[in-house]
């Protein structure tokens, strides 16, 4: 059973601080990492994907892969209110017919206080 | 350009009703994912449509039931519902050349 792992949270952060978000995953032959925003109601937004080890950064995210460890993480720096959302960690790319289909963590919830 | 769209919004169904949820992908993806997503939960994978064949099954029952049409749209269907079918029904949207699957507004199903 491929597992993707996140704390639930919530993971409060003070405006202007850095929130760091943490996810690990199962499946040692998957290729291919994403990270989502979701406010409350909403539908999943795509923020950052990943596909090699080491950093890349877009803006004020920073996401982090390390296959060795099969662990992703995101780095939101100068975090706004407007970040307050949940963050879902996706996984694909592993060896089965559907080699695309998401895996997705629970999502970790992030509060950003003002 | 428009994003994937879904409809209806909204659904309230009873127990044992059948109902067809619809979904555009981007212009110019040809494949479209579909994804329950419950409360407290992350979207669970369905079924993966490439060029109008099915390439992937999520862990569903055999109610779940969905297709492609030539212009790439999609519908997905579930017959004799049940309450726990109430959900997020999410579709999305990738291209041929990218892993990136970009989500729909989703539709939110009730069934009492």
């Amino acid at each position: 059973q491929k597992e993707v792992e996140q704390n639930s949270g919530p993971l409060s952060v003070p405006e202007g601080a850095i929130a760091s978000l943490n996810c690990t995953y199962s499946d040692r032959v998957s290729q291919s990492f994403f990270w989502y925003r979701q406010y409350s109601g909403k539908s999943p937004e795509l923020i950052m994907s990943i596909y090699s080890n080491g950093d890349k950064e877009d803006g004020r995210f920073t996401a982090q892969l390390n296959k060795a460890s099969q662990y992703v993480s995101l780095l939101i720096r100068d975090s706004q209110p407007s970040d307050s959302a949940t963050y879902l960690c996706a996984v694909n790319g592993g060896l089965n017919q559907a080699g695309t289909a998401l895996i997705f963590g629970k999502g970790t919830t992030l509060s950003v206080s003002s | 350009d428009a994003g994937v769209t879904q409809s209806p919004t909204h659904l309230i169904k009873t127990r044992g009703q059948q109902v067809t949820l619809r979904c555009s992908p981007i212009s110019g993806h040809k494949s479209v994912s579909w994804y329950q997503q419950v409360l407290g939960q992350g979207p669970q994978f369905i079924f993966q449509y490439y060029e109008k064949e099915e390439r992937g099954r999520g862990n569903f029952p055999d109610r779940f039931s969905a297709r492609q049409f030539p212009n790439y749209s999609s519908e997905l269907n579930v017959n004799a519902l049940l309450l726990g079918d109430s959900a997020l029904y999410l579709c999305a949207s990738r291209s041929g050349t990218s892993n990136e699957q970009y989500f729909g507004p989703g539709t939110r199903l009730t069934v009492t």
